[in-house]
């Protein structure tokens, strides 16, 4: 079993609305969440990353994490075409490594 | 502000040949990291360096070796190349202590064994 579960299938969504993404973990060990973007071929490139329970905003942004429940979200408002890419929950493990889901693929339809 | 720098960001290799690959994290950060993405994957953790001292291991094949130097830049060594070593290649950083230990990734290095 992976340590970071992300389960959906491919999102579309159209331009103007609210993406949700959704990512269990199983190790309670583990105190950082981190979401990542990556467009194809290109490197992972950091949206934001928590470690608090609750809801963290920055711009468009909103993360969610659950300790109890094992489970982080992120929620992306206003969708843009330019936000079509996969996105990648990470959960830091041991000294500091990093544990990815399979990603979520994301389509904003104009 | 300035990035992790990784080199080559392209490398095409033979069955059994060797490769370097090089990472030079954002300044001031002392902790890298070495990730492998095969097509359609999600990255693997490798290894990582603090202060030029490993730090964490992962699914890295004993053909592969690494180190990280003085200058905190890191090289990522692979012996005896095989088919399936062919994917993306990245390096991040970060600062220890910093908020989350923030990992930041360079460009990645795509190395296609033949």
């Amino acid at each position: 079993q992976k340590e970071v579960e992300q389960n959906s299938g491919p999102l579309s969504v159209p331009e103007g609305a609210i993406a949700s993404l959704n990512c269990t973990y199983s190790d309670r060990g583990s105190q950082s969440f981190f979401w990542y973007r990556q467009y194809s071929g290109k490197s992972p490139e950091l949206i934001m990353f928590i470690y608090s329970n609750g809801d963290k905003e920055d711009g468009r942004f909103t993360a969610q994490l659950n300790k109890a429940s094992q489970y982080v979200s992120l929620l992306i408002r206003d969708s843009q075409p330019s936000d079509s890419a996969t996105y990648l929950c990470a959960g830091s493990y041991g000294n500091n490594r990093l544990a990815f889901g399979k990603g979520n693929q994301v389509v904003v339809i104009p | 502000a300035a990035g992790v720098i990784q080199s080559p960001r392209h490398l095409i290799k033979e069955k059994r040949e060797t490769a370097t690959l090089k990472c030079y994290p954002i300044p001031r950060h002392d902790t890298v990291y070495w990730y492998q993405q095969g097509p359609g994957q999600d990255p693997q953790f490798l290894i990582s360096f603090y202060e030029k001292m490993q730090s964490d291991k992962g699914s890295i094949p004993d053909r592969f070796s690494a180190q990280q130097f003085s200058d905190y830049h890191s090289e990522l060594n692979m012996s005896s190349l095989e088919l399936g070593d062919s994917a993306l290649y990245f390096c991040a950083s970060s600062l220890a202590g910093a908020i989350a230990d923030t990992q930041y990734f360079g460009p990645g290095t795509r190395l296609t064994v033949l």
